[in-house]
């Protein structure tokens, strides 16, 4: 069935770090692609999207690319804040209804 | 825009017990999503309603889980009786509908964390 595998955690950066968390799919058919963030005490809020082969996805400085050949969607940001300190999850939706399937999330933690 | 409302936030019952979820989804959605969120897991469907019909509850435990969503709009979501392994965050999502991809885009309520002891 369709997964969505993520990069395990928690992954701990320096402020103004690279970031990089990895997300890779198996879908049957051709998904569209999401980041979702959670932030302490806070409900699932959309990141980024992509609907096709080749999109970025692009938000507060986060983004990442569908890339079709190696089913992955990493998500990237060139230098993170403390107030990135959040869970991520990376989720695919396809099929019928467009249900969405998520990873199991990645807990990004941001020392000043 | 008003988003998502779920109540309540917090529920605490003993095993056996039975319990009841709302949800208030955005006016205008026609779809409706309930979540289940265990800790340290991403969030698993269990039901999706489109206006009063059920889409998908293939991951729903049917012998103590129900929901309906009564003239399309809100939504309950009821787990009677409860386990301990039902302790989680129920999320409520909607989308304006399944029409095709501009539509699909869910929004989430802040959830109803739930504690099983």
């Amino acid at each position: 069935g369709d997964s969505v595998t993520q990069m395990e955690g928690p992954v701990t950066l320096s402020e103004e770090a690279f970031l990089t968390i990895n997300c890779t799919y198996t879908a049957t058919g051709y998904p569209s692609l999401f980041w979702y963030v959670q932030y302490p005490g806070e409900g699932l809020q959309l990141l980024l999207k992509a609907t096709k082969a080749d999109d970025k996805g692009s938000n507060k400085g986060f983004e990442a690319t569908y890339r079709k050949e190696t089913t992955s969607f990493h998500l990237e940001k060139g230098s993170v804040q403390v107030s990135d300190s959040a869970v991520y999850f990376c989720a695919q939706a396809g099929g019928y209804g467009n249900k969405l399937v998520f990873g199991a999330g990645t807990i990004l933690r941001v020392k000043s | 825009e008003a988003g998502v409302a779920q109540s309540p936030r917090y529920k605490i019952i003993e095993k056996r017990q039975s319990v009841a979820f709302w949800c208030n989804p955005i006016s205008g959605h026609a779809t409706l999503y309930w979540y289940q969120q265990i800790l340290g897991q991403g969030p698993k469907l269990l039901i999706q309603f489109q206006n009063n019909g059920v889409v998908d509850d293939s991951q729903l435990p049917k012998d103590r889980f129900s929901a309906e969503r009564l003239k399309g709009v809100d939504s309950t979501l009821k787990i009677q009786p409860a386990k301990l392994e039902d302790s989680a965050v129920y999320l409520c999502a909607s989308s304006l509908g399944t029409g095709g991809r501009a539509s699909y885009e869910q929004y989430f309520g802040p959830g109803t964390r739930l504690t099983v002891t």
